[in-house]
C-alpha cells in the first residue's frame, strides 16, 4: 500500500528566505503528484500538479519537482512571505483510480515577519 | 464561482443520533469524494463516487454511508455516530475519472464532535 511521508512536520523561517518542503512516496507507479495548501479553518487549495511524465512545475514563487524513480518530490518556495504560512500537503493517486488520493501528513510552515 | 459547499461547518452532537453532512458542487464534476482528517494520520478517504448512482468504499468506510442520486450532491451519512468519528471532514470533487491532469477541489470542511 502506498505511503506518503512529509518531513519536517513543522518548519519556521524568517521572511524572505527560500525554503524546500519534502515529500516521499513508497510506490513509484503514480499518475501524478499534487501539492496542496491548507489554511486553518479552510479546505485544501491545489497549488501544483505534476504529471508522471514531467519533472517539475512552476507557479509564481512555487516550484515543484518530481523524481519518480527515487519516490521523492520537493516544493520550493522562493522569497517566503508571512502569507505563505499554512500547512502544505502532498498527495498521490491510488492505483484504483487517478482521482483517489493518498495524502502525506503535511508540513506546517510559519514564516516570521 | 466554482466551489464545493459543505454543511454544516460545525456540529456537536451525541452518540447514536443520526446525522447527515451535505456536499454540493457547481462544476458539473463526475467524481466526488469524502475524506476525514485526524492529527497525525492525515487525510484518509471514506467513500468516493465516480458518477451518479456509483459509489465505492475508500480506506475507512466503517460507520459511514453515502449516496449519489444527483451529480452535484454527495451527502455523508452517519447512521449511529460514535466518539471515534469526531474529526474534520472534507468533501472533494474533480472532472471526469481516468484523467491524470485534473486537480481536485475541496470544500472548507466540517468539524464534527460526537460526545
Amino acid at each position: 500500500k502506498q505511503e506518503v511521508t512529509q518531513i519536517p512536520a513543522a518548519l519556521s523561517v524568517p521572511e524572505g528566505e527560500n525554503l524546500v518542503l519534502n515529500c516521499s512516496f513508497t510506490d513509484s507507479a503514480i499518475y501524478n503528484l499534487q501539492w496542496f495548501r491548507q489554511d486553518p479553518g479552510k479546505g485544501l487549495t491545489s497549488l501544483l500538479l505534476i504529471q508522471s511524465s514531467q519533472r517539475e512545475q512552476t507557479s509564481g514563487r512555487l516550484n515543484a519537482s518530481l523524481d519518480k524513480s527515487s519516490g521523492r518530490s520537493t516544493l520550493y518556495i522562493a522569497a517566503s512571505q508571512p502569507g505563505d504560512s499554512a500547512t502544505y500537503l502532498c498527495a498521490v493517486p491510488t492505483q484504483t483510480g487517478a482521482n483517489n488520493l493518498f495524502f502525506g501528513t503535511g508540513t506546517r510552515l510559519t514564516v516570521i515577519p | 464561482e466554482a466551489q464545493v459547499t459543505q454543511n454544516p461547518r460545525y456540529l456537536i452532537t451525541v452518540t447514536g443520533k443520526k446525522l447527515t453532512v451535505t456536499c454540493s458542487q457547481n462544476m458539473n464534476h463526475e467524481y466526488m469524494s469524502w475524506y476525514r482528517q485526524d492529527p497525525g494520520l492525515g487525510l484518509r478517504q471514506i467513500y468516493y463516487s465516480m458518477n451518479v448512482e456509483v459509489t465505492d468504499k475508500g480506506d475507512v468506510p466503517e460507520g459511514y454511508k453515502v449516496s449519489r442520486k444527483e451529480k452535484r450532491n454527495f451527502p455523508l451519512i452517519l447512521e449511529s455516530p460514535s466518539p471515534n468519528q469526531t474529526s474534520l471532514y472534507f468533501c472533494a470533487s474533480s472532472p471526469r475519472t481516468g484523467l491524470s491532469n485534473q486537480p481536485q477541489h475541496f470544500g472548507d470542511g466540517t468539524r464534527l464532535s460526537i460526545l
